[in-house]
This record gives C-alpha cells, sequence and structure tokens, in this order.
C-alpha cells in the first residue's frame, strides 16, 4: 500500500470553480499534513499545513483533515488559471532519534480552464 | 526572505563519475533532506539529517549515496559512482521544527 495515495488526474475545472484535491495516507502515526504546489521544472512550494481534524481556511484554499478516515482534501475556490499546477500532499512523520520525514504523494494536476 | 540556495543548477557527467551536489540551509534551520523527483514523477523521500547525523534514509539512498555536512552552512549529497537511472532533478530543504518544509530550486542532474 503506497504511503500517500492521491489521484494524478488531470482534474480539470473551469475558472471560478471550486476544486477538489484529495488524499489518503496509510500510516496511523502521521501527525501533521501539507499541501504543496508544483509548476512543472520548479520546486514545491507550499500552500498550508493542518494538525488538527477539521477545517483550515486561508484565502482561496482550505484544508481538511479527518484522522479516524486518514484523508485530507484541499479545497480551491474561485479557481483562476494561475492555480494550475500540480498539488502535492505531504504526510510528517516523527522519527526516533528526533528527526522528522515528509513524505510526498505522486501529486494531482490541475488544469483550470477558461 | 531567507531561502534555501542550491548550487549548481545543473550538471552533466558521465556515468560513473563523482558528482557533489551543494546545498545552503535556511540559517536557523535544524532539520535537512534531500530529496530528488525524475521527471514527471513524485518527489522521493532520500534521506534526513539532524543534529548531525542522518536520522532515516530511503531504499533509494544506496552506499553510492552519501550527505555531509561539513561546516555550520553547507549540506552536501554525493553520488560516487552515478548511473543513468541517477538522472533527475535533486531538491535540498530545510525545516526549523515540524512546520514548514522549505525547498531549494533544485540541482538537475543528468547522467550520460
Amino acid at each position: 500500500q503506497k504511503e500517500v495515495e492521491q489521484n494524478s488526474g488531470p482534474l480539470s475545472v473551469p475558472e471560478g470553480a471550486i476544486a477538489s484535491l484529495n488524499c489518503t495516507y496509510s500510516d496511523r502515526g502521521s501527525q501533521s499534513f501539507f499541501w504543496y504546489r508544483q509548476y512543472s521544472g520548479k520546486s514545491p512550494e507550499l500552500i498550508m499545513f493542518i494538525y488538527s481534524n477539521g477545517d483550515k481556511e486561508d484565502g482561496r484554499f482550505t484544508a481538511q483533515l479527518n484522522k479516524a478516515s486518514q484523508y485530507v482534501s484541499l479545497l480551491i475556490r474561485d479557481s483562476q488559471p494561475s492555480d494550475s499546477a500540480t498539488y502535492l500532499c505531504a504526510v510528517n512523520l516523527i522519527l526516533t532519534g528526533g528527526g522528522n520525514k515528509l513524505t510526498f504523494g505522486t501529486g494531482t494536476q490541475l488544469k483550470v480552464e477558461l | 526572505e531567507p531561502e534555501v540556495t542550491q548550487t549548481p543548477s545543473h550538471q552533466v557527467t558521465q556515468m560513473g563519475q563523482e558528482v557533489i551536489l551543494h546545498c545552503v540551509p535556511i540559517s536557523n534551520h535544524l532539520y535537512f533532506y534531500w530529496y530528488r523527483q525524475i521527471l514527471g514523477q513524485k518527489v522521493e523521500f532520500l534521506v534526513s539529517f539532524y543534529n548531525n547525523e542522518i536520522s532515516e534514509k530511503s531504499e533509494i539512498f544506496d552506499d553510492q549515496f552519501s550527505v555531509e555536512r561539513p561546516d555550520g552552512s553547507n549540506f552536501t549529497l554525493k553520488i560516487r559512482s552515478t548511473k543513468l537511472e541517477d538522472s533527475a532533478m535533486y531538491f535540498c530543504a530545510s525545516r526549523a521544527g515540524q512546520s514548514e518544509l522549505f525547498f531549494g530550486e533544485g540541482s538537475r542532474l543528468t547522467v550520460l
């Protein structure tokens, strides 16, 4: 079973619509969850992270976490063409010895169409 | 704004050659990482480094790979004898604690 699973897409939404991106993870010990955006040929950049069950809003973005279902999602309201990118879900584990590790999913490609 | 810097941005090498990729993490960060991304594929964890030692490494990070933090600022990834399948973008990253992981712009390695 993959550690972090995402639908690779592409997910196509019209401009102004809500884009919904989903992610499931396998390790119940995971403690924090991150959404990154990656444009082609560029490094990942953080959109937001969430620790607690429920919703967390930041501007047009809302992250939702359900630890019982091992599920985290990202909603993008009023989608813009500039939102077209690959969205990476990442899960953080604290390691014995004090280190930590972020494991990424394969990413979902989002296309926002005019 | 502080950033993670990586050099070189692109390196072309012959199979079997040694390559060293350089990274300067953000100065007050404690956790350091190397990830790689083969073209069109996922971002893969290679190694994490904390308190002057490797805290975890993936199956990819075999004996051909090593990391060093030779002084207070640099964090290097060495590949001893490169293979064709090592061609990828290598990202260095750092973080202060459990929050945001900051990525460098990446070093593209092409093995011929």
